[in-house]
């Protein structure tokens, strides 16, 4: 079955860096998603990663991928208290009629405090 | 430019109330639509999706249904709320490729008292 897992909550100091985990379970997805909310928000894609990547790098975002763990990480430079929201990790599946479908973990909270 | 739009933001009901969300996209046509719910404290949980016009599927048997009269509109509905429909409702759309993101509107609190 499909099932994406993070931890809830996440407090750094700022400036310091953040690394948020996820574990997924489909080994057919071909990309992963990591979405933000902000407080009474939708989500808003933050960046992605195709599964025949290791790594990905956008400005203070480093997004890692071991598709034989099928582990997941977010890594956030310089973190600042704007960064503070749920980070939820995704991962696309096909669902009948080979259309694409979004399974989210739970969200992983993060707290930046001076 | 794509735009989502979602509405209302809030809304408190009466339990055994009928309830009535919209969601409507710009900018594009035949896409993908999704009702997601998020509880307090919780992920988000895939309600419906819809790939045409009166196409519906639903993931989770519940109290809700979906309707999608047009192309670009997406209806969540229920003929009378309970308490446990209380949360953060979703409304997403993506392009039909496979593997694309879905883009998301600002989301409904629904309380229910």
């Amino acid at each position: 079955g499909e099932d994406v897992e993070q931890s809830l909550f996440l407090s750094v100091r700022e400036g310091d860096s953040s690394v948020i985990n996820c574990t997924y379970t489909d080994s057919s997805s071909t990309y992963l998603y990591w979405y933000k909310q902000e407080p009474g928000a939708g989500l808003q894609l933050l960046t992605y990663i195709f599964s025949n990547m290791d790594m990905k790098q956008d400005q203070r975002l480093t997004v890692l991928l071991n598709k034989k763990d099928k582990h997941l990480s977010l890594r956030i430079a310089d973190t600042q208290t704007g960064d503070s929201a749920i980070y939820f990790c995704a991962e696309s599946s096909l669902f009948s009629g080979g259309y694409n479908k979004l399974i989210f973990g739970a969200g992983t909270r993060l707290a930046v405090h001076p | 430019s794509q735009t989502i739009h979602q509405w209302p933001a809030t809304l408190v009901q009466p339990v055994g109330s009928p309830l009535s969300l919209e969601c409507t996209v710009e900018g594009t046509s035949n896409p993908n639509l999704y009702w997601y719910r998020q509880a307090a404290g919780r992920g988000l949980q895939l309600l419906f999706y819809s790939v045409g016009i009166g196409q519906i599927s639903s993931e989770v048997p519940q109290n809700l249904s979906a309707s999608r009269p047009q192309d670009r509109q997406f209806i969540l509905s229920s003929k009378k709320l309970l308490l446990s429909d209380s949360g953060f409702y979703l409304c997403a759309w993506s392009g039909v490729r496979i593997n694309t993101e879905a883009f998301f509107g600002q989301g409904t609190r629904l309380t229910v008292v």
